[in-house]
């Protein structure tokens, strides 16, 4: 059964704080992961990832992937209350795509 | 503007009364797609569609249907609905494949 399996489901941080979210998967016929931001809304895009070490960045968010450990990390940096959300990971296969259940962060000021 | 609409946003109904939910993207996306969304278990793909006359099964496609007769319109059917089926549904569209979807603005759906 293909699985993906995001740790932790939430945490609480303060302003400044670096935050590092986990993401692993058992699926057949991998494609890509695919991390995604949702406040209380649809979810919108942040990094497709598809082969292992490269780093992706934007700003302060920077994803990487370990295809062989089958896990991805997404960190957020000098972290403010604008990054409070729910950051769901996914990961395509076979043309379809599986979610985690999300991990909630919450950036308290 | 590139965008996905849905609609209805919001809608109550009552057990065993079809009704369709609308998705329409001005994007020429090839691939469409429909999710659940309910707490703690995430996004649940329903079903997906690659190209027009082209549909496919996703994880929890029980009680729901689809058809892609028009590039840009992917409607979501639920012949019989049942109270499991309250939920937060999304609709997303991407140039190919599965990735960088755009969402749509989500219809919550409660069946009484």
């Amino acid at each position: 059964e293909d699985k993906v399996v995001q740790s932790p489901l939430s945490l609480v941080v303060h302003e400044g704080d670096t935050v590092t979210l986990n993401c692993s998967y058992e699926v057949t016929n991998f494609r890509s992961l695919l991390w995604y931001k949702q406040e209380k809304k649809a979810p919108t895009f942040l990094f497709m990832l598809t082969s292992s070490g490269i780093e992706k960045k934007s700003g302060r968010l920077s994803s990487i992937l370990d295809k062989k450990e089958l896990f991805s990390i997404l960190n957020i940096t000098a972290t403010q209350t604008g990054d409070s959300a729910v950051y769901l990971c996914a990961v395509e296969h076979d043309y379809k795509l599986s979610f985690g259940a999300g991990t909630t962060v919450t950036v308290r000021a | 503007e590139a965008q996905v609409t849905q609609n209805p946003r919001y809608l109550i109904t009552v057990t065993g009364k079809k009704l369709t939910v609308t998705c329409s993207q001005n994007m020429n996306h090839e691939y469409m797609s429909w999710y659940r969304q309910d707490p703690g278990l995430g996004l649940r793909q329903i079903y997906y569609s690659m190209n027009v006359e082209v549909t496919d099964k996703g994880d929890v496609p029980e009680g729901y249907k689809v058809s892609r007769k028009e590039k840009r319109n992917f409607p979501l059917i639920l012949e019989s609905p049942s109270p499991n089926q309250t939920s937060l549904y999304f609709c997303a569209s991407s140039k190919e494949g599965a990735y960088e979807q755009y969402f749509g603005p989500g219809t919550r759906l409660t069946v009484t």
